[in-house]
């Protein structure tokens, strides 16, 4: 079975200081990765993607996502948090084969001025 | 250009009626999610549709759930007789039909059975 783990449900990070958010997974098979933010009363916005190639993927709003296929994570990373960052952050994982989506439980991100 | 959404936003319900919301995906778009968030959980995926195949219904957690989807565009989830466990946030999704295939989300319903 296909899984998605995000172990820590609160990250509280102060502003300007670097930020990561974890995700390791369970694949039978080659993962499609992705980070999305969940800001309060919106859907799920997409912020990066991992499909193959460089291990650093960068995406939107500063942030960048390193793929470490050894240890099965995908974490979250931004080198100075802000606290327009405080957000639900969800980890999603798709197979190349497959129709759907596994979600991590996600995390909720308080940048602390 | 225009996202994915939904309607209605909010939706009241009392226990034992049936409700329809409704998702409306990105224009070209040919795959088409539903989801359950409920209150500090994940997103729980209840049927896939990708064009004109049969959908993916694994995720729906009961019959009394049914989705549709009218000319590969607009989708309708319905819950009937609804219970207080369906209180939640349902979420749509739609993405192009090339690899990878990241999400594009809709606003969301939040829907509350009394």
């Amino acid at each position: 079975a296909q899984s998605v783990a995000q172990p820590e449900d609160q990250v509280n990070v102060a502003e300007g200081n670097p930020l990561t958010v974890k995700c390791t997974y369970s694949v039978s098979g080659n993962p499609y990765l992705f980070w999305y933010v969940q800001y309060p009363n919106r859907g799920l916005q997409f912020l990066l993607k991992y499909i193959t190639g460089d291990n650093l993927v960068k995406g939107s709003y500063g942030f960048e996502a390193e793929f470490n296929k050894s240890q099965t994570s995908f974490h979250l990373k931004k080198p100075s948090a802000l606290v327009s960052d405080s957000a639900l952050y969800f980890c999603a994982v798709s197979l190349y084969t497959g129709n759907q989506f596994y979600f991590g439980t996600g995390t909720s991100l308080t940048v602390i001025p | 250009g225009a996202g994915v959404s939904q309607s209605p936003s909010n939706k009241v319900t009392e226990k034992g009626k049936d409700v329809e919301l409704r998702c409306d995906p990105i224009s070209g778009h040919t795959a088409l999610y539903w989801y359950r968030q409920s209150l500090g959980q994940g997103l729980e995926f209840l049927i896939y549709f990708q064009g004109n195949s049969a959908p993916d219904k694994s995720g729906l957690p009961s019959d009394r759930f049914s989705a549709e989807r009218t000319g590969g565009s607009v989708s309708t989830l319905t819950i009937q007789r609804t219970q207080q466990e369906d209180s939640a946030v349902y979420l749509c999704a739609s993405s192009p039909r090339a690899l990878p295939r990241e999400q594009y989300f809709g606003p969301g319903t939040r829907l509350t059975v009394t």
